[in-house]
């Protein structure tokens, strides 16, 4: 089976500027999770989708928006960017709702590294 | 709102020493997962605990869900050098099981 790919890796960004991450979620897996994690930090949930809907957000502006396509990959979306979008962008993804020992497990992607200058 | 607090912060141990990091929920959890995260890495699953009272082993490790579901802990046996990377508590919250809140984590050194 394929793991979470994310892409791309690295990104550097100017204040303002637009940014959008993607992510492809593991085979057989609903839902996709979108955590920031920045330097020194544990991951802080942005939002999840779950069969295209959004399934709950973090405490993150509009300005971080998302999206979820039929084939369960993901879109993470950052308009105006600020210094502070610095950090690591890690997807995750899961099979919900699920029974037995591999339920609702987050597979994380290698994630998107953004710098903003 | 939803908060995941995790201490220590950093542990330095010496190889063959035992760890423990403790998590703690503002809130009663549904479960609680583990996650590992190597220096430049990504956090990798170690484990859910889902009933109160929980204890799970896997070799070195022993992990613990309180009686309240609300806090947690890691305890590593006998550390070793494969052993470093910072540890994570996941939170999934009563109302909604599946939207993890973690903790800071945990960062620890083991020197041989």
């Amino acid at each position: 089976e394929t793991g979470v790919t994310q892409s791309p890796t690295h990104l550097i960004k100017t204040r303002g500027q637009q940014v959008t991450l993607r992510c492809s979620s593991q085979s057989g897996h609903n839902t996709v999770s979108w955590y920031q994690q920045a330097l020194g930090q544990g991951p802080q949930f942005i939002f999840q989708y779950y069969r295209e809907e959004k399934n709950g957000r973090g405490n993150f502006p509009p300005r971080f928006s998302g999206l979820q396509f039929p084939n369960y990959s993901s879109e993470l979306n950052v308009n105006a960017l600020e210094l502070d979008d610095s950090a690591l962008y890690l997807c995750a993804s899961s099979y919900v709702p699920g029974q037995g020992p591999g339920a609702n497990v987050l597979t994380f992607g290698a994630g998107s590294r953004l710098t903003v200058l | 709102g939803q908060q995941v607090m995790q201490i220590p912060q950093y542990q330095h141990v010496q190889e063959g020493e035992d760890f423990t990091t403790y998590c703690n929920s503002s809130t009663t959890l549904s479960n609680i997962q583990w996650y590992k995260q190597r220096p430049g890495g990504h956090p990798v699953f170690l484990i859910q605990l889902v009933k109160s009272g929980e204890v799970k082993k896997q070799k070195r490790l022993t992990f613990q869900f309180g009686e309240a579901k609300k806090n947690s802990s890691l305890h590593i046996t006998a550390t070793q050098t494969t052993d470093v990377g910072t540890y994570f508590c996941a939170g999934g919250p009563k109302y909604n099981f599946n939207k993890f809140y973690f903790g800071s984590g945990t960062k620890l050194n083991v020197k041989p």
